[in-house]
């Protein structure tokens, strides 16, 4: 079982409606979250770092935790075309400097 | 507003080649990081330094090495490239383990 998973999609969504993205993982040591954005041919940025259990709200985009079920999920409201492109959700295992990546998860706005 | 600089964007090499990756960050950050990524195999981590001089293997070390003199500065060293190390280098730093990784633009290597 890899150790971060996510769908490797694409995932198609209109304009204007809501994205969610969902990452699986099993390192119940895991104590922070990430999601990055990463176009193409591009390096990866940050979006969101949740590190409790419940919602974290930032503009457009919301992440949740759920650490008991070991997911965490990134939504996307207002879908826009610019946000196209691949989410990686990566989690740190707690006091070490291991960081998994999962695989990503391409998104693909329809205009 | 942590600035990671890595020196080039597209490097292209010969098989059997020595090749330097340099990488520099400015906000004096202990902890900085060499991945590497490739399609369906996500990111995969070479090596990480937590300070001036010290170094931890990740989980591809082989056909690597790495050299921090400098805090500032992260250099990956290729000893004698091969094909299959032709992917995308990524450089990351971070003050605090448990912070998010700060990437820079990433080098794209190809060795022929």
């Amino acid at each position: 079982q890899k150790e971060v998973e996510q769908n490797s999609g694409p995932l198609s969504v209109p304009e204007g409606a809501i994205a969610s993205l969902n990452c699986t993982y099993s390192d119940r040591g895991s104590q922070s979250f990430f999601w990055y954005r990463q176009y193409s041919g591009k390096s990866p940025e940050l979006i969101m770092s949740i590190y409790s259990n419940g919602d974290k709200e930032d503009g457009r985009f919301t992440a949740q935790l759920n650490k008991a079920s070991q997911y965490v999920s990134l939504l996307i409201r207002d879908s826009q075309p610019s946000d196209s492109a691949t989410y990686l959700c990566a989690v740190n295992i707690v006091g070490t400097y291991k960081y998994i990546f999962g695989t990503g998860t391409r998104l693909k706005v329809l205009a | 507003d942590v600035k990671v600089t890595q020196s080039s964007r597209y490097l292209v090499k010969r098989t059997g080649e020595k090749v330097f990756l340099e990488c520099v960050q400015d906000m004096d950050h202990e902890n900085m990081f060499w991945y590497r990524q490739d399609p369906g195999l996500g990111l995969r981590l070479i090596y990480f330094s937590y300070d001036v001089k010290m170094k931890e293997k990740g989980d591809i070390p082989e056909g690597y090495s790495v050299s921090r003199e400098k805090k500032e500065r992260f250099s990956l060293i290729l000893e004698s490239a091969s094909t299959n190390q032709t992917s995308m280098y990524l450089c990351a730093s971070i003050g605090v383990l448990g912070s998010p990784l700060h990437f820079g633009n990433g080098t794209r290597l190809t060795v022929t």
